[in-house]
């Protein structure tokens, strides 16, 4: 499977704890995006790397949330002190900035529940 | 606040007939794309219309883009039991590096 892998696939976890979250990108895909997803809605922009460099945030994205791509490869996305607002779908999309650039494949996604 | 407004927000038909989907957005844009999301799953892309396109057509989708309206819809034909699903437009805003901005989606059920 080359698609965009994520891990966990479900996460629960008790308010207060940190959680990570794994995404692997399609192979050589330079850029790595991450949505939040809560029900009902669409997804929203969290944060966005070209290679290793986390080139924008959203306003979404607290203090409590860190995003890494330390080897321009696989991301990582950390929620410390979780908070039951956390619950939602996080995803991931990678796309190349060389090829169909604009097109993004997603993941499937890490669903986290905060009890 | 989102960018996409699809319409309508939910859609019943019979298999074999064909489902109109439309998306409303508000500024200029580089592309419009439209995934599809089952239940509880990741996104599918569907088809990407950029911004100097009028129609695109893949398989049986056929998407349209009318800038000056600044809206888009997605045609599918011969619907099937399997096109069952949430479908999204997502907007590439001019500028911004190639984040998608989505609209809530629209939920399609297809009657066997």
């Amino acid at each position: 499977d080359t698609g965009v892998s994520q891990n966990p696939r479900h996460k629960i976890t008790k308010r207060g704890q940190n959680v990570t979250f794994r995404c692997d990108p399609i192979s050589e895909h330079n850029r790595l995006y991450w949505y939040r997803q809560t029900l009902g809605q669409g997804p929203e922009f969290l944060t966005y790397f070209q290679n290793e460099a986390q080139l924008e945030k959203s306003r979404l994205l607290s203090d409590r949330f860190s995003a890494e791509r330390p080897k321009g490869s696989f991301s990582t996305l950390e929620i410390q002190r979780t908070e039951q607002g956390d619950s939602a779908m996080y995803l991931c999309a990678s796309s190349d900035s060389g090829g169909a650039a604009d097109t993004q494949y997603f993941g499937p996604g890490t669903r986290l529940t905060v009890l | 606040s989102q960018q996409g407004e699809e319409d309508p927000q939910a859609l019943s038909i019979q298999e074999g007939e064909n489902a109109t989907m439309n998306c409303s957005y508000k500024t200029s844009i580089n592309n419009l794309q439209w995934y599809r999301q089952n239940s509880g799953r990741g996104l599918v892309h569907l088809i990407l219309i950029r911004s100097n396109e009028r129609e695109k057509h893949s398989g049986r989708l056929r998407v349209t883009l009318d800038t000056s309206k600044k809206s888009s819809s997605l045609l599918i034909t011969a619907s099937r039991a399997a096109d069952t699903a949430s479908y999204f437009c997502a907007t590439d805003l001019y500028g911004a590096n190639s984040k998608l901005t989505f609209g809530k989606g629209i939920t399609l059920s297809v009657r066997p």
